[in-house]
């Protein structure tokens, strides 16, 4: 069974600009949670979507967004860039909403750089 | 407001010593924790877990000690290996809807 995959891999933006980054769950997984990881901060959660339905969303300002499809894929976006987005960003799947825990899966991450 | 907390930013370890992680927490709430470990380029793996009910958890060579009074837990590595470098992260689910993550250990393991 493939794992969850995130593309792209690597990415580098200039400020001001906006971003999409894309998460494919684990077949058969509907919920997929994403984490943005920075050094000093570590894994902070940004949002679980879970039937294309927004579950819960961690302490991030609005230009930080997400939206998931039909195929539990999901993608999110960041507008007006700024340099304090650099940051790893995960993402988790897991078969059901509000399985936080070992029963999610991480994908390799997107690891953006904003210059 | 950090609520779970990892104050040791890395760590460096001889090959067959033992490595001792530790975390700290300060939500009392909490009562399940997980320790991750995540390599460079790769997500982080799931490697132990321990529920509030107990103090202890081993599997192999990794043991996870909880001590609710200090709201303190440590990851034991024994003995350690080359292998285990990595970064070690504790969490605990918060209404189990999200991770709450400490920032992190480094290991390294040096022959």
């Amino acid at each position: 069974k493939a794992g969850v995959t995130q593309t792209p891999r690597y990415l580098i933006k200039t400020r001001g600009q906006q971003v999409t980054l894309s998460c494919s769950p684990i077949s058969g997984h509907r919920s997929v949670s994403w984490y943005q990881q920075t050094p000093g901060q570590g894994l902070q959660f940004l949002f679980e979507y879970f039937s294309e339905t927004q579950r819960n969303k961690g302490n991030f300002p609005g230009r930080f967004s997400g939206r998931q499809f039909s195929n539990s894929r999901s993608e999110m976006n960041v507008s007006t860039l700024e340099l304090g987005d650099s940051a790893l960003y995960l993402c988790a799947s897991s078969l059901a909403a509000g399985l936080a825990g070992e029963t999610q899966y991480f994908g390799p991450g997107t690891r953006l750089l904003v210059l | 407001d950090q609520q779970v907390k990892q104050n040791s930013p890395s760590l460096s370890v001889q090959e067959g010593r033992i490595s001792i992680l530790n975390c700290d927490y300060t939500n009392s709430m909490f009562d399940y924790f997980l320790w991750y470990k995540k390599y460079p380029a790769e997500g982080p793996t799931f490697l132990i877990s321990i529920s509030s009910i107990k103090d202890k958890n081993e599997d192999g060579r990794f043991t996870v000690f909880l001590n609710k009074s200090a709201k303190h837990l440590s990851l034991h590595i024994v003995p350690s290996q080359p292998g285990d470098s990595a970064v070690y992260f504790c969490a605990a689910p918060h209404n189990t809807d999200k991770l709450i993550f400490g920032t992190g250990t480094r290991l390294q393991v040096f022959p």
